[in-house]
Protein backbone atom coordinates (compact mmCIF):
# COMPACT_ATOMS: atom_id res chain seq x y z
CA UNK A 1 0.00 0.00 0.00
CA UNK A 2 1.26 3.76 0.34
CA UNK A 3 2.57 5.47 3.29
CA UNK A 4 4.93 8.72 3.54
CA UNK A 5 7.45 9.19 6.35
CA UNK A 6 8.55 12.18 7.31
CA UNK A 7 11.42 13.07 10.02
CA UNK A 8 10.59 12.82 13.02
CA UNK A 9 10.65 16.33 15.30
CA UNK A 10 9.99 18.27 16.80
CA UNK A 11 12.33 20.10 15.03
CA UNK A 12 13.38 23.59 16.72
CA UNK A 13 15.43 26.57 14.77
CA UNK A 14 16.22 30.21 15.13
CA UNK A 15 15.22 32.70 13.31
CA UNK A 16 17.05 32.88 10.08
CA UNK A 17 18.13 29.64 9.93
CA UNK A 18 17.76 26.97 6.96
CA UNK A 19 15.30 24.86 6.90
CA UNK A 20 14.65 20.79 6.15
CA UNK A 21 12.25 18.27 6.83
CA UNK A 22 12.28 14.97 5.37
CA UNK A 23 9.72 13.24 3.21
CA UNK A 24 10.15 9.81 1.44
CA UNK A 25 7.14 7.85 0.08
CA UNK A 26 5.44 4.26 -1.20
CA UNK A 27 3.66 4.21 -3.93
CA UNK A 28 2.40 2.38 -6.96
CA UNK A 29 3.05 4.54 -9.86
CA UNK A 30 3.50 8.29 -9.84
CA UNK A 31 1.22 9.86 -7.06
CA UNK A 32 0.71 13.62 -6.41
CA UNK A 33 2.88 15.13 -3.60
CA UNK A 34 1.79 17.86 -1.21
CA UNK A 35 3.18 19.29 1.91
CA UNK A 36 0.36 20.77 4.30
CA UNK A 37 0.84 22.86 7.22
CA UNK A 38 -1.49 23.34 10.29
CA UNK A 39 -1.08 26.23 12.54
CA UNK A 40 -2.00 26.18 16.33
CA UNK A 41 -5.78 26.19 16.53
CA UNK A 42 -6.49 25.68 13.19
CA UNK A 43 -6.88 23.18 10.14
CA UNK A 44 -4.60 22.01 7.71
CA UNK A 45 -4.04 24.40 4.63
CA UNK A 46 -2.22 23.46 1.77
CA UNK A 47 1.37 24.84 1.20
CA UNK A 48 3.23 23.31 -1.58
CA UNK A 49 2.20 20.56 -4.34
CA UNK A 50 3.69 18.89 -7.39
CA UNK A 51 1.86 16.44 -9.47
CA UNK A 52 4.62 14.84 -11.61
CA UNK A 53 8.54 13.55 -11.21
CA UNK A 54 10.69 16.58 -11.26
CA UNK A 55 8.04 19.41 -11.02
CA UNK A 56 9.04 22.05 -8.23
CA UNK A 57 6.37 23.53 -5.55
CA UNK A 58 6.69 26.51 -4.55
CA UNK A 59 4.94 29.20 -1.57
CA UNK A 60 5.58 31.54 0.98
CA UNK A 61 9.56 30.54 0.35
CA UNK A 62 9.09 27.33 0.50
CA UNK A 63 9.89 24.83 -1.35
CA UNK A 64 10.12 21.17 -2.49
CA UNK A 65 10.76 19.16 -5.39
CA UNK A 66 9.46 15.71 -6.80
CA UNK A 67 11.92 13.71 -6.77
CA UNK A 68 10.79 10.43 -8.56
CA UNK A 69 14.45 7.98 -8.14
CA UNK A 70 15.17 9.13 -4.48
CA UNK A 71 10.82 8.57 -4.09
CA UNK A 72 11.43 12.04 -1.64
CA UNK A 73 9.93 15.32 -1.72
CA UNK A 74 11.77 17.60 0.90
CA UNK A 75 10.84 20.02 2.06
CA UNK A 76 12.91 23.53 2.48
CA UNK A 77 12.97 26.88 3.79
CA UNK A 78 16.08 29.11 3.19
CA UNK A 79 15.16 31.62 6.18
CA UNK A 80 12.88 30.55 8.47
CA UNK A 81 10.47 33.16 10.52
CA UNK A 82 8.53 32.88 13.97
CA UNK A 83 5.62 32.87 11.92
CA UNK A 84 6.36 29.41 10.19
CA UNK A 85 6.04 27.74 13.89
CA UNK A 86 3.28 24.75 12.96
CA UNK A 87 2.77 21.21 12.21
CA UNK A 88 4.14 20.26 8.64
CA UNK A 89 2.23 16.91 7.10
CA UNK A 90 3.81 15.27 4.19
CA UNK A 91 0.93 13.68 2.24
CA UNK A 92 0.27 11.27 -1.36
CA UNK A 93 -2.53 10.59 -3.42
CA UNK A 94 -2.26 8.12 -6.05
CA UNK A 95 -3.12 9.81 -9.75
CA UNK A 96 -4.57 6.67 -11.40
CA UNK A 97 -7.67 4.51 -10.84
CA UNK A 98 -8.20 2.07 -7.89
CA UNK A 99 -9.53 2.09 -4.85
CA UNK A 100 -6.85 4.54 -3.55
CA UNK A 101 -7.65 7.37 -6.49
CA UNK A 102 -8.34 10.78 -4.72
CA UNK A 103 -7.73 9.37 -0.83
CA UNK A 104 -4.70 11.12 0.83
CA UNK A 105 -2.23 9.32 2.43
CA UNK A 106 -0.61 11.25 5.69
CA UNK A 107 2.77 11.53 7.49
CA UNK A 108 3.18 11.49 11.19
CA UNK A 109 3.73 15.41 10.83
CA UNK A 110 6.78 17.34 12.04
CA UNK A 111 6.62 20.09 14.89
CA UNK A 112 8.92 23.04 13.88
CA UNK A 113 9.36 25.86 16.69
CA UNK A 114 10.93 28.92 15.40
CA UNK A 115 12.39 31.33 18.43
CA UNK A 116 13.63 34.80 17.72
CA UNK B 1 -17.28 32.79 5.18
CA UNK B 2 -15.17 29.44 5.58
CA UNK B 3 -15.38 26.99 2.77
CA UNK B 4 -15.43 24.29 4.57
CA UNK B 5 -16.90 24.64 8.53
CA UNK B 6 -17.46 22.04 11.13
CA UNK B 7 -19.67 22.25 14.20
CA UNK B 8 -18.73 21.80 17.29
CA UNK B 9 -15.22 23.06 17.71
CA UNK B 10 -15.11 21.80 20.86
CA UNK B 11 -17.23 18.74 22.78
CA UNK B 12 -16.94 17.16 26.11
CA UNK B 13 -18.64 14.07 26.54
CA UNK B 14 -19.18 11.23 28.72
CA UNK B 15 -18.45 7.07 28.09
CA UNK B 16 -21.58 5.57 26.28
CA UNK B 17 -23.20 8.98 24.76
CA UNK B 18 -24.25 9.46 21.33
CA UNK B 19 -22.17 12.32 19.91
CA UNK B 20 -22.52 13.64 15.92
CA UNK B 21 -20.24 15.53 14.18
CA UNK B 22 -21.51 17.78 11.44
CA UNK B 23 -19.73 19.17 8.33
CA UNK B 24 -21.01 21.88 6.08
CA UNK B 25 -19.14 22.97 2.46
CA UNK B 26 -19.48 25.88 0.23
CA UNK B 27 -17.03 24.50 -2.13
CA UNK B 28 -19.50 22.74 -4.44
CA UNK B 29 -17.96 19.47 -4.05
CA UNK B 30 -19.12 16.15 -4.42
CA UNK B 31 -15.83 14.40 -2.37
CA UNK B 32 -15.86 14.68 1.41
CA UNK B 33 -13.80 12.77 4.50
CA UNK B 34 -13.45 12.34 8.13
CA UNK B 35 -10.24 12.38 9.52
CA UNK B 36 -9.18 11.84 13.10
CA UNK B 37 -6.07 13.48 14.49
CA UNK B 38 -3.84 11.79 17.22
CA UNK B 39 -0.60 13.09 18.48
CA UNK B 40 2.31 11.84 16.57
CA UNK B 41 0.14 9.89 14.18
CA UNK B 42 -1.00 12.16 11.66
CA UNK B 43 -4.34 12.14 10.14
CA UNK B 44 -5.88 8.84 9.64
CA UNK B 45 -9.29 8.25 7.71
CA UNK B 46 -12.33 7.18 9.11
CA UNK B 47 -14.70 7.59 6.13
CA UNK B 48 -15.01 9.05 2.93
CA UNK B 49 -17.86 9.88 -0.13
CA UNK B 50 -17.26 10.19 -3.24
CA UNK B 51 -20.82 11.38 -3.74
CA UNK B 52 -24.41 11.55 -2.29
CA UNK B 53 -24.81 7.94 -2.93
CA UNK B 54 -21.55 6.60 -2.17
CA UNK B 55 -19.68 6.16 1.03
CA UNK B 56 -17.01 4.08 1.96
CA UNK B 57 -14.81 2.87 5.05
CA UNK B 58 -11.52 4.29 5.96
CA UNK B 59 -9.00 3.05 7.80
CA UNK B 60 -10.13 2.89 11.22
CA UNK B 61 -14.21 3.26 10.92
CA UNK B 62 -14.97 0.61 13.65
CA UNK B 63 -16.96 2.93 16.17
CA UNK B 64 -18.11 5.27 13.70
CA UNK B 65 -20.83 6.06 11.47
CA UNK B 66 -21.44 9.06 8.50
CA UNK B 67 -24.65 10.17 6.79
CA UNK B 68 -24.40 12.25 3.62
CA UNK B 69 -27.19 14.63 3.84
CA UNK B 70 -26.77 16.37 1.11
CA UNK B 71 -23.41 16.89 -1.11
CA UNK B 72 -22.85 19.95 0.67
CA UNK B 73 -23.49 18.07 4.27
CA UNK B 74 -21.27 15.10 6.07
CA UNK B 75 -21.94 14.03 9.57
CA UNK B 76 -19.88 12.14 11.56
CA UNK B 77 -21.38 9.98 14.16
CA UNK B 78 -19.98 8.19 17.59
CA UNK B 79 -22.91 5.71 18.35
CA UNK B 80 -21.09 5.11 21.85
CA UNK B 81 -18.47 7.31 22.61
CA UNK B 82 -15.26 5.89 24.46
CA UNK B 83 -12.31 7.94 26.17
CA UNK B 84 -9.97 6.37 22.94
CA UNK B 85 -12.10 8.17 20.70
CA UNK B 86 -10.76 11.51 22.49
CA UNK B 87 -8.96 13.24 19.30
CA UNK B 88 -9.48 15.90 17.07
CA UNK B 89 -11.69 15.66 13.68
CA UNK B 90 -11.45 17.29 10.73
CA UNK B 91 -13.94 17.28 7.73
CA UNK B 92 -11.79 17.61 3.95
CA UNK B 93 -13.31 18.12 0.80
CA UNK B 94 -12.03 17.56 -2.77
CA UNK B 95 -12.85 17.79 -6.26
CA UNK B 96 -13.18 15.04 -8.75
CA UNK B 97 -9.70 13.58 -9.68
CA UNK B 98 -8.88 15.54 -13.37
CA UNK B 99 -10.38 18.62 -12.06
CA UNK B 100 -6.84 20.60 -12.43
CA UNK B 101 -6.61 20.74 -8.51
CA UNK B 102 -4.51 17.45 -8.08
CA UNK B 103 -6.54 16.10 -6.03
CA UNK B 104 -6.15 18.82 -3.20
CA UNK B 105 -8.62 18.50 -0.45
CA UNK B 106 -9.47 21.55 1.80
CA UNK B 107 -9.77 20.93 5.42
CA UNK B 108 -11.99 22.52 7.81
CA UNK B 109 -11.04 24.08 10.99
CA UNK B 110 -11.25 21.02 13.25
CA UNK B 111 -13.61 19.73 16.25
CA UNK B 112 -11.79 18.86 19.36
CA UNK B 113 -13.74 15.69 21.13
CA UNK B 114 -12.58 14.94 24.29
CA UNK B 115 -15.07 11.52 25.89
CA UNK B 116 -14.59 11.67 30.02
Amino acid sequence: GNSVTQMEGPVTLSEEAFLTINCTYTATGYPSLFWYVQYPGEGLQLLLKATKADDKGSNKGFEATYRKETTSFHLEKGSVQVSDSAVYFCALTPNAGGTSYGKLTFGQGTILTVHP
Amino acid sequence: DADVTQTPRNRITKTGKRIMLECSQTKGHDRMYWYRQDPGLGLQLIYYSFDVKDINKGEISDGYSVSRQAQAKFSLSLESAIPNQTALYFCATSDFPGSGQGNEQFFGPGTRLTVL
